[in-house]
């Protein structure tokens, strides 16, 4: 079936330092690919999404590309803030996953030092 | 506007109790689904309401049930609670289901904790 895969957190950086968010996925057809964020004590945010191959999507600095030859859809920010500490989760809009809507990944605590 | 509204906040239950826990959508939003998110299992699918119908629902017991109403609001409820049932539960709603391709818009949650 249909799988999101991201890697461990915590991850842990100093103010201004690059990010990767590795996330790869299992999916039939072409699914659409999200990533949200998770700030303490609140819901998720949509971050920034992506529908079909080769489409990068961006928002507040972070950005992802749609690689479907390498299924992984990282995420990227090039200078990290402390506002920037949460729980980011990949996710995929799986069409053809049965009695699945979205399929989530673990999520990965992000923890940036100032 | 407003947001996904879910209330209560927080709510503590026993064992064995039922919990109904309440969604509002943004206006206009006609599609509810809700997720259980523990630090185990990560976020998992319960169901999904459109027009009043369940159009999809994910591997839980049957002891977790549904609904919608004419208005577009949702509501869950778990009955016989277990200790497992602690949880964050969360609300997402988009305008319809085929919508949801732009991502959904996710309510606060309602934090569970089963005593």
């Amino acid at each position: 079936g249909d799988s999101v895969t991201q890697m461990e957190g915590p991850v842990t950086l100093s103010e201004e330092a690059f990010l990767t968010i590795n996330c790869t996925y299992t999916a039939t057809g072409y699914p659409s690919l999200f990533w949200y964020v998770q700030y303490p004590g609140e819901g998720l945010q949509l971050l920034l999404k992506a529908t079909k191959a080769d489409d990068k999507g961006s928002n507040k600095g972070f950005e992802a590309t749609y690689r479907k030859e390498t299924t992984s859809f990282h995420l990227e920010k090039g200078s990290v803030q402390v506002s920037d500490s949460a729980v980011y989760f990949c996710a995929l809009e799986g069409r053809a996953s049965g009695t699945y809507k979205y399929i989530f990944g673990t999520g990965t605590r992000l923890k940036v030092l100032a | 506007k407003a947001g996904v509204t879910q209330t209560p906040r927080y709510l503590i239950k026993t064992r064995g109790q039922q919990v109904t826990l309440s969604c509002s959508p943004i206006s206009g939003h006609r599609s509810v689904s809700w997720y259980q998110q523990t630090p185990g299992q990560g976020l998992q699918f319960l169901f999904e309401y459109f027009s009043e119908t369940q159009r999809n629902k994910g591997n839980f017991p049957g002891r977790f049930s549904g609904r919608q109403f004419s208005n577009s609001r949702s509501e869950m409820n778990v009955s016989t609670l277990e200790l497992g049932d602690s949880a964050l539960y969360l609300c997402a709603s988009s305008s319809t289901p085929t919508d949801s391709y732009n991502g959904y818009t996710f309510g606060s949650g309602t934090r569970l904790t089963v005593v």
